[in-house]
């Protein structure tokens, strides 16, 4: 079972467009991590965020913490086909160990 | 400063064999964690090694195992592949508990496909 669901599986826009991506639980996190995958690498991380209603800026990205910490939203403004990639959230609780979202696989075109 | 590094790269193995695994993390970390990346399933983690003691285990059959070394390198095996087992196979180290609250850096993965 997979704790936290991302939507959209996939998405295919243009350069220049917006976008958010979702990620959601029906489980209670401690802090929430996006990464971002190329393919062939590892995952990069992209922003941890922990306080409920959190909201951080990364250059044309915005990563938002729900107020009950259980989802997570990421807003790209102004795409870029340097942003295609496969974008994860993963969520930790005590234990040392993510859990992950399935991602949500961007591609933008030019 | 080097990041994780995973070792080999890729890897083709029989069903039946076994197999293992490296990661060097960077230098300093001492947790090491190791995840599990199929199409499937997506990312499953596998198991966490803080100064060569498992702190924790996923939910894998017996068959995956691990070990971490004084010097912090980490090695996971894998004991009569199956094709299913055929994935990335993840490391990621963070600075003890850290990586929970600041975040993981992970290594590039081993491919391993079981034929």
């Amino acid at each position: 079972t997979q704790l936290l669901e991302q939507s959209p599986q996939f998405l295919s826009i243009q350069e220049g467009e917006n976008l958010t991506v979702y990620c959601n639980s029906s489980s209670v996190f401690s802090s929430l991590q996006w990464y971002r995958q190329e393919p062939g690498e590892g995952p990069v991380l992209l922003v941890t965020v922990v306080t409920g209603g959190e909201v951080k800026k990364l250059k044309r990205l915005t990563f938002q913490f729900g107020d009950a910490r259980k989802d997570s939203s990421l807003h790209i403004t102004a795409a870029q086909p340097g942003d295609t990639g496969l974008y994860l959230c993963a969520g930790a609780n005590s234990g040392y160990a993510l859990n992950f979202g399935k991602g949500t696989s961007l591609l933008v075109t030019p | 400063k080097a990041g994780v590094t995973q070792t080999p790269r890729y890897l083709i193995k029989t069903r039946g064999q076994q197999v293992t695994l490296s990661c060097s993390p960077i230098s300093g970390h001492r947790s090491v964690s190791w995840y599990q990346q199929t199409p499937g399933q997506g990312l499953q983690f596998l198991f966490e090694y803080f100064s060569e003691t498992q702190r924790n285990k996923g939910n894998f059959p017996g068959r995956f195992s691990g070990r971490q070394f004084s010097n912090s390198r980490s090695e996971m095996n894998v004991s009569t592949l199956e094709l299913g087992d055929s994935a990335l196979y993840l490391c990621a180290s963070s600075l003890g508990g850290t990586g929970i609250r600041y975040g993981y850096t992970f290594g590039s993965g081993t491919r391993l496909t079981v034929v």
